[in-house]
């Protein structure tokens, strides 16, 4: 049963650490999304990939938040330093080009800044 | 700009009952329309989608969309809710943005359902 993999589940780490969230798309997906959801913002688009390229990570704070796809079977979310404010949920979601824009979603990494 | 807006953040239904969530779109093209639930702890399931042809869409779990571009809606429908049914559903509209293929989600309307 193919899914989207995502590690870790939950995270709680102080204010100024660095975290790295990692992501593990369907074998064959060629985009990968990643999304931050909180109660105030709902679903927010922070980056956008297509065959390991950055396309569009206008939705990410630059300034501490990278994105990279160091292959094709892995996706990377880092927030150096982490702040409070950055305690969400972060979604990652894979799919194909040519498909319209249809989207499998991993179960998430719920990021506690304290 | 491309938009989804969802209008009730709350719905709660008996066990039964039937149920339909709102979901209004705004886009300059013919939209690829979503539905998904989210499940406490979970991500994203899609539930059914839009794309051409048939107005009318089945999905999973015995739920339905009817597309009406008139009214720029995409509601999501089921004829008797089960205790299981409670999540949030969040509708989605697709299509070509920006150089890529984009999905931009609705807030959310969380469901819950009476025994």
């Amino acid at each position: 049963d193919a899914r989207v993999t995502q590690t870790p589940r939950h995270k709680v780490t102080e204010m100024g650490q660095e975290v790295t969230m990692r992501c593990q798309p369907i074998l064959g997906h060629n985009t990968v999304f990643w999304y931050r959801q909180t109660m105030m913002q709902g679903l927010e688009l922070l980056a956008y990939f297509r065959n390991r390229a950055p396309l569009d990570d206008s939705g990410m704070p630059k300034d501490r938040f990278s994105a990279e796809m160091p292959d094709a079977t892995l996706a990377t979310l880092k927030i150096q330093p982490s702040e409070p404010r950055d305690s969400a949920v972060y979604f990652c979601a894979s799919g194909l080009a040519q498909n319209t824009g249809e989207l499998f979603f991993g179960e998430g990494s719920r990021l506690t800044v304290l | 700009a491309q938009s989804v807006t969802q209008p009730d953040i709350h719905i709660t239904v008996s066990e039964g009952a039937s149920l339909e969530l709102r979901c209004n779109y705004s886009y300059g093209a013919t939209p690829y329309l979503f539905w998904y639930v989210q499940s406490p702890g979970q991500g994203l399931q899609l539930l059914l989608k839009y794309f051409s042809g048939d107005t009318l869409v089945q999905g999973i779990k015995g739920f339905e969309a009817e597309f009406k571009r008139s009214q720029s809606s995409f509601n999501l429908r089921k004829p008797s809710v089960h205790w299981s049914d409670a999540a949030e559903y969040f509708c989605a509209v697709g299509g070509y943005s920006g150089g890529y293929n984009k999905l931009i989600f609705g807030a959310g309307t969380r469901l819950a359902v009476h025994p």
